[in-house]
């Protein structure tokens, strides 16, 4: 079983949608939860971080995060063709090593 | 801030040759940097980490031998693959830690080189 496990997609949605993209995981030592953004053939960047449980927002991003049932969640309100990307969800450990999910690609159309 | 360059973007090679990655922080000094390999449609894999003036610690799976890893200064550390084979086709990716850290200890990621073995 892989440490993350992401839905692959694509996931494509108009422009103005709500966006869900969720991910699970099986390692307990996770402390911090990722959202990164990758563009093609380009480097992955953070989007946002939570620690532990509970929900972070930032703009239209919200992050949500439930150690409970080992769930994280991305949630994008009013999406945009821009929004269009892979976005990859990671767990990092306590000796802060990132352990990614294989990442969901989106299309927003406009 | 925080920058992080990778050369060269792309690479195709033939198979037996070897080939040099470089990985460079712009604005900030990294103590530590890590390598990654993603294949396509696949999470990126932690292949290696690298520390300023030590040896690298590597993935279980991962050939050290085959990948070497230079982390000569702290803005600057190369991966260098040995008789490339098709199979080792891919995107590789550095990332960055910041010297001062912070309690996230956040890497940055460079842009990615992708080579090709033909």
């Amino acid at each position: 079983q892989k440490e993350v496990e992401q839905d692959p997609g694509p996931l494509s949605v108009p422009e103005g949608a709500i966006v869900s993209l969720n991910c699970t995981y099986s390692n307990s030592a996770f402390q911090y939860f990722m959202w990164y953004r990758q563009y093609s053939r380009k480097g992955p960047e953070l989007l946002m971080y939570t620690y532990s449980s509970g929900n972070k927002e930032d703009g239209r991003f919200t992050a949500q995060v439930d150690k409970s049932s080992k769930y994280i969640s991305l949630f994008i309100r009013d999406s945009q063709p821009s929004d269009s990307a892979t976005y990859l969800c990671a767990g990092m450990d306590s000796s802060y090593k990132l352990i990614f999910g294989s990442g969901t690609r989106l299309l927003v159309r406009p | 801030g925080a920058v992080v360059s990778q050369h060269p973007s792309r690479v195709i090679c033939k198979s037996g040759t070897s080939v040099k990655i470089e990985c460079r922080s712009l604005d900030f000094q990294a103590t530590t940097m890590f390598w990654y390999r993603q294949f396509p449609k696949q999470s990126l894999m932690l292949m290696a980490t690298s520390n300023e003036g030590s040896k690298a610690t590597y993935e279980q799976g991962v050939e050290k031998d085959k990948f070497l890893i230079n982390h000569a200064s702290l803005t600057l550390s190369t991966l260098t693959v040995t008789s490339a084979h098709p199979e080792d086709s891919s995107f590789y990716i550095c990332s960055a830690r910041d010297h001062l850290g912070g309690p996230l200890n956040e890497q940055f990621f460079g842009p990615g080189t992708r080579l090709t073995v033909l």
